[in-house]
């Protein structure tokens, strides 16, 4: 299994929309609708904001949403704020009870 | 309220074996699989594997094969996860968390493991 392909970087101003995306396979990202993405601040456990591609778990702002075409999945994250600084890492099934991660993308908002 | 609740930190040599535990409260331990996740200091998410406590079946990354062991005891709802061969690479924080629908919903605190001679 080989890691999912993430920008290492992000950024926007306050406000602004930023788009991460998350290129893998058809064995993984294109082949199941199981993408799910993770927001992780500093010395802080991943916690989970969008599950099954686009569904946010209750609690999760509706700032953020997810999607996916092919074999590339993209986090959105809509008027940004200070708190949404951290690194986010995109996961997908890929089959036979296997998951898969991105390597990461740490979003700074300007 | 669903809850995981990681072992303490470990210090061990290279070579050696570590056992990180798992207890898992709030829910019914077999409904969700338990998966397993590292990282290493400055670096990313990695998936070691999975155990189902309601089948017993367990899945490894293919970087783990062969030294890493997966088990579970449902009667103190507690997962346990075994690397053998240890070394400094090998140092990261391993996780826990709980799967549900194909993503890991609730995360355990962490485990620091420090692998040094």
């Amino acid at each position: 299994q080989s890691a999912l392909t993430q920008p290492p970087s992000a950024s926007g101003s306050p406000g602004q929309s930023v788009t991460i995306s998350c290129t893998g396979s058809s064995s993984d990202v294109g082949g199941y609708n199981y993408v799910s993405w993770y927001q992780q601040h500093p010395g802080k456990a991943p916690k989970v904001m969008i599950y099954e591609v686009s569904k946010r778990p209750s609690g999760v702002p509706d700032r953020f949403s997810g999607s996916k075409s092919a074999n590339t999945a993209s986090l959105t994250v809509s008027g940004l704020q200070a708190e949404d600084e951290a690194d986010y890492y995109c996961s997908s099934y890929a089959g036979s009870n296997k998951w898969v991660f991105g390597g990461g993308t740490k979003l700074t908002v300007l | 309220q669903v809850q995981l609740v990681q072992s303490g930190a470990e210090v061990k040599t290279p070579g050696a074996s570590v056992i990180i535990s798992c207890k898992a409260s709030g829910y019914t331990f077999t409904g969700s699989s338990m998966q397993w996740v590292r990282q290493a200091p400055g670096q990313g998410l990695e998936w070691m594997g999975r155990i189902d406590p309601n089948s017993g079946g367990a899945n490894y990354a293919q970087n783990f094969q062969g030294r890493v062991t997966m088990t579970w005891d449902t009667s103190i709802t507690t997962a346990y996860m075994e690397l053998s061969r240890l070394t400094s690479d090998d140092s990261a924080v391993y996780y826990c968390a709980r799967n549900l629908r194909y993503a890991f919903d609730y995360w355990g605190q962490g485990t620091l493991v420090t692998v040094s001679s």
